[in-house]
């Protein structure tokens, strides 16, 4: 299986500011790589797939990048409804695996 | 617009079964891949299981392989979870997810998922 590592696994930051969440995969992925964001009580919300590709309707200060093993996703300027729990996931093969999560806090 | 409502969780005791259902509407169901992810309380997500388009592939993750089968109608919209033989690390939300594609590709929409409690 291919094992998903994200970190930090928690981050405080302040309304306006740029955030990195860095997801790291076992093995080469290419850029079979989502993001999803989740809010307590929630379900998940799809943000990015591709590595880097906003799916619709998502705001343009989420952005992705990588490819192979090492990726990225950056919020260029923290928003109060930003404040959540994301998540990598991989779909380059069976099974499916996901980050642990990084937990995303006000300062 | 896209809905996936999923049903059929509760509390049911260990080594019973539940089956879970998923009601699709605001897309062409018979099209695309479904897959079911769960999500312990307080832990991340787990890919369960998917399902292609026309029923023929399904795959499943090796903790519930030979215990739970996934299913769909394509005539009702309907996706399905059969759990069976359940355990107490099954307690978990069962989010129904739509893929983008047949199968195999990302995830673009989720239910708001279905809380199943396994206990005695």
């Amino acid at each position: 299986d291919i094992r998903m590592t994200q970190s930090p696994s928690s981050l405080s930051a302040s309304v306006g500011d740029r955030v990195t969440i860095t997801c790291r995969a076992s093995q080469g992925i290419s850029d079979f790589l989502a993001w999803f964001q989740q809010k307590p009580g929630e379900a998940p919300k799809s943000l990015i797939y591709a590595a880097s590709s906003l799916q619709s309707g998502v705001p343009s200060r989420f952005s992705g990048r990588g490819s192979g093993t090492d990726f990225t996703l950056t919020i260029s300027s923290l928003q109060p409804e930003d404040f959540a729990t994301y998540y990598c996931q991989q779909y380059s093969g069976y099974p499916l695996t996901f980050g642990q999560g990084t937990k995303l806090e006000i300062k | 617009q896209v809905q996936l409502v999923e049903s059929g969780g509760g509390v049911v005791q260990p080594g019973r079964s539940l089956r879970l259902s998923c009601a699709a509407s605001g897309f062409t169901f018979s099209s695309y891949g479904m897959h079911w992810v769960r999500q312990a309380p307080g832990k991340g997500l787990e890919w369960v299981a998917v399902i292609s388009y026309d029923e023929t592939n399904k795959i499943y993750a090796d903790s519930v392989k030979g215990r739970f089968t996934i299913s769909r109608d394509n005539s009702k919209n309907t996706l399905y979870l059969q759990m069976s033989s359940l355990r107490a690390e099954d307690t978990a939300v069962y989010y129904c997810v739509k893929d983008y594609v047949h199968i195999g590709s990302f995830f673009d929409y989720w239910g708001q998922g279905t809380l199943v409690t396994v206990s005695s």
